[in-house]
Order: C-alpha cells, then structure tokens, then sequence
C-alpha cells in the first residue's frame, strides 16, 4: 500500500507571498501530525488531527499558520505572508486508529520550503 | 511544557566501535519511541518502550526504557557505515503528541 505523500517535494517562494502544503495521510489512519525541521535541526510539533475532534494547535508559530483537514483524509498546512525564517523542510505523519499515543508514525517525504 | 534532551549532538566513530545515544525527559514518559533519519530522508520508526526498565534489541541495536520512565538510551554495537544517519527519541507524556528530541547525528567512518 501507499504511504504518506506530500506535495510539493520542494517550494521556493518570494517572502510576504502565501504557500499551501499538502498531505496525504495513509488510508485508515486517523491522526495525522505536521512538524517542521529546520537544517540541522530536530522535529518541531505543529499540529495534531485526531479524527473528528478538534486539533491540537498548540504547536503553531505564529497566526501566519494554518492547517486544515477534510475528515480522516487530506490535510493542507498553509503559510500566509512567508518570511525567511520559515524556510525548512515540512513534514506530515500519520499513525494508525489505536489507545492514545500507541502506535509508531508515518513520516511523508516532506515539502522542503525555501523562500526567498 | 514537556522537554526532551538528547545526547551528544554529533557522534563520530570508526566503524566497529560501539555508539551510544542517551535521551532525558523533563517529566515522565507513557512511552518513548525512536527513529532513524538517513541524510535526505524522512524520520523512520525504529520500536517503541512503554514498561519501565524495558530492554528491547534490534541485531546490533539495544533500547533501554529507565525505571522513572524520564530516560532512555540506544546503544549500536560495532557500528556499520549503514548505521549513518541521525537517531531521534521522541517522548509521550500527558499530551497527545510526540515531543521530539533534537536528534544525534551518527557518522561512521570507514
């Protein structure tokens, strides 16, 4: 079976325009996480999407950052008036229906962000 | 709110020699699970601890869970040059998500 996409694999953008990333989660599961990795750097928790409840959004930077997700599939990480700073790698995983923290995530391939 | 720690930052060995990772929690853990970041690529799950005191081994890898469930360790005997790349515990506390720790990076020179 497929794993977690994401797209673009690569944005380069100018600073102060807005960017849309995309992830497709792997069938079935139900949460799906967002982080981000600077060069050189661990993983930053963005947010969280369990099923129907409400995400976990404790992790956003700034109110530049938004994420959405249509039920248990697709989910989009939105940048609104990017700045350097925020150039990384993006990286989506998801993790299968299960108690709580249970179970091992699935890493995409990330959407590497440069802007300019 | 939660922190994990994790050392040292950068690890070089010759290939053979052993390799130890060594993860601590600002507060006590539900469980811990590691990955593995080839240069390039995205996070890959390696196992995942939940009792206390718990020893898990993969071939040459050995994962040790403390009995406070605040740290944990990865130790690789005789590292290979497949073992390059960068080893990352990540924590679950009281919170639904993972806290990552900032990750060692393994270089295994031939």
């Amino acid at each position: 079976g497929a794993g977690v996409s994401q797209s673009p694999s690569n944005k380069v953008t100018e600073k102060g325009k807005d960017v849309e990333l995309r992830c497709d989660p792997i069938s079935g599961h139900t949460a799906l996480y967002w982080y981000r990795q600077r060069l050189g750097q661990g993983l930053e928790f963005l947010i969280y999407f369990q099923g129907n409840s409400a995400p976990d959004k404790s992790g956003l930077p700034s109110d530049r950052f938004s994420a959405e997700r249509t039920g248990e599939s697709v989910s989009t990480l939105t940048i609104q008036r990017t700045q350097q700073e925020d150039s990384a790698v993006y990286l989506c995983a998801s993790r299968q229906p299960g108690q709580g923290r249970s179970y091992e995530q699935y890493f995409g391939p990330g959407t590497r962000l440069t802007v300019t | 709110g939660q922190q994990v720690m994790q050392i040292p930052q950068y690890q070089h060995v010759q290939e053979g020699e052993d390799f130890t990772t060594y993860c601590n929690s600002s507060t006590t853990l539900s469980n811990i699970q590691w990955y593995k970041q080839r240069p390039g690529g995205h996070p890959v799950f390696l196992i995942q601890l939940v009792k206390s005191g718990e020893v898990k081994k993969q071939k040459r890898l050995t994962f040790q869970f403390g009995e406070a469930k605040k740290n944990s360790s990865l130790h690789i005997t005789a590292t290979q040059t497949t073992d390059v790349g960068t080893y990352f515990c990540a924590g679950s506390g009281s919170a639904r998500q993972l806290t990552f720790g900032s990750g060692t990076q393994l270089t295994v020179l031939p």
